[in-house]
Formats: structure tokens, sequence, C-alpha cells
């Protein structure tokens, strides 16, 4: 079945530790983007990356890291430079094509949490 | 700036009702728009998309979209207990990349039996 995986379900982070969050997809879609979502809250933009080799800050980039060596993979570093990280990380994907914005296919997210 | 609004509920129908739910976004120039459902603790499933003025119907959904009023909204007839969950209304904006949503902070549903 196509889809995009996101693993571990639930993550812990130390003080002072960097932790990556794996995003992987099979739908050979061009795009895929990092979203993070706290509690009451609406989705906000990491980064995206609509080529191999190339991603884009999102509105809140800071403390976070990405890297796109493979179509396939967009995983997610969230260093210690990130003093709330506390929340729920969504990986999502989309073809892109035509002039309208493209219909994102989501993850099952990632709850990382602080220790 | 808030580029989409939600009321952020809870709203609370009676089984078989009818559900509204309201978005309103800030760019003129928004040319696409999007309804994702999100049970708790789980990912958002898109459920509705709109690009014209006008309603677009798909079983018990209606999305209804005014672009002079910069109102989209989401219908749902014969509410179950089933459709009790977060939904989150989204906007691509003009200019924006291809995929860059601004999403709203959701309506939270309840439909009681």
């Amino acid at each position: 079945d196509g889809g995009i995986t996101q693993s571990p379900k639930y993550l812990f982070r130390k003080e002072g530790q960097n932790v990556t969050l794996s995003c992987e997809q099979n739908l050979n879609h061009d795009a895929m983007y990092w979203y993070r979502q706290d509690p009451g809250q609406g989705l906000r933009l990491i980064y995206y990356s609509q080529i191999v080799n190339d991603f884009q800050k999102g509105d809140i980039a800071e403390g976070y890291s990405v890297s796109r060596e493979k179509k396939e993979s967009f995983p997610l570093t969230v260093t210690s430079a990130q003093k709330n990280p506390t929340a729920f990380y969504l990986c999502a994907s989309s073809a892109l094509g035509g002039n309208r914005g493209e219909k994102l296919f989501f993850g099952s997210g990632t709850q990382l949490s602080v220790l | 700036q808030k580029e989409v609004e939600q009321n952020s509920g809870p709203l609370s129908v009676p089984e078989g009702a009818i559900a509204s739910l309201n978005c309103t976004y800030s760019d003129r120039g928004s040319q696409s728009f999007f309804w994702y459902r999100q049970y708790s603790g789980k990912s958002p499933e898109l459920i509705m998309f709109i690009y014209s003025n006008g309603d677009k119907e798909d079983g018990r959904f209606t999305a209804q979209l005014n672009k002079a009023s910069q109102y989209v909204s989401l219908l749902i007839r014969d509410s179950q207990p089933s459709d009790s969950a977060t939904y989150l209304c989204a906007v691509n904006n003009r200019g924006s990349t291809l995929g860059r949503l601004y999403f709203g902070r959701g309506t939270q549903l309840t439909v009681w039996p």
C-alpha cells in the first residue's frame, strides 16, 4: 500500500540532546513537509522540500534541521536549540503540478516529549 | 497576522442533525481550500476540497465557498457519532508554493447519540 511512514510514534528527548524523526513515502510525491501541532493549535510549517537536495524554511524553522538526499525520505532533526520541542510532529507529502495548491497526505505523526 | 480563522467550538449537535463549520481567510487571492478531519491523537485526513465559488457535495459533506466574502464552510448532513473530531480548514495563498497550506486552529465537533 502507498503511504507515508513516520517513526517512532513516541519519542523522548533529554536536555541538550538532538533527536531525529523519520519520514518515508512511497507515493512518488515530489514535495514533502514537516508540520508541528501544539494542543488546540493549527498546524505550523517547519520545513518543506520540493525536490531532492533542496529545502526551504517554513514559519518556525529555528531549532530544526532537515535533509532531502532521496525523494522518498525527509528526516527532521530537533536540535538542542529548540527550547520547547514538546509537540505532535506531522510529515506530509504532495504531488506537484498544475496551478493550484495540491492535496497534502499525512503520516501518522510522532509525539515528542521532553524528559 | 492570522491567515485562517475558525470558530474553535466546541460545536455539539445531536445525531442526525446538520453540523455547520465555518472558516474565514485573509488573502483575497487564495485559490484552493481544503477541509481535513482529525481524530484525537491521529493525523489529519483530507475530506473535501473546493476551488470555485459555490457548493461542492460529496456524500454527506458539502463544502461552500464564497470568495467575495472570503468565507468557506463545511456542512455535514445526518451527523453521526463517528463524525466527532476536529475539523481543520486549510488554504493555499496566492503566490505560495504549491502545497504550502495555511491551517486554522480547527473546530472540535461532538455528535451525541
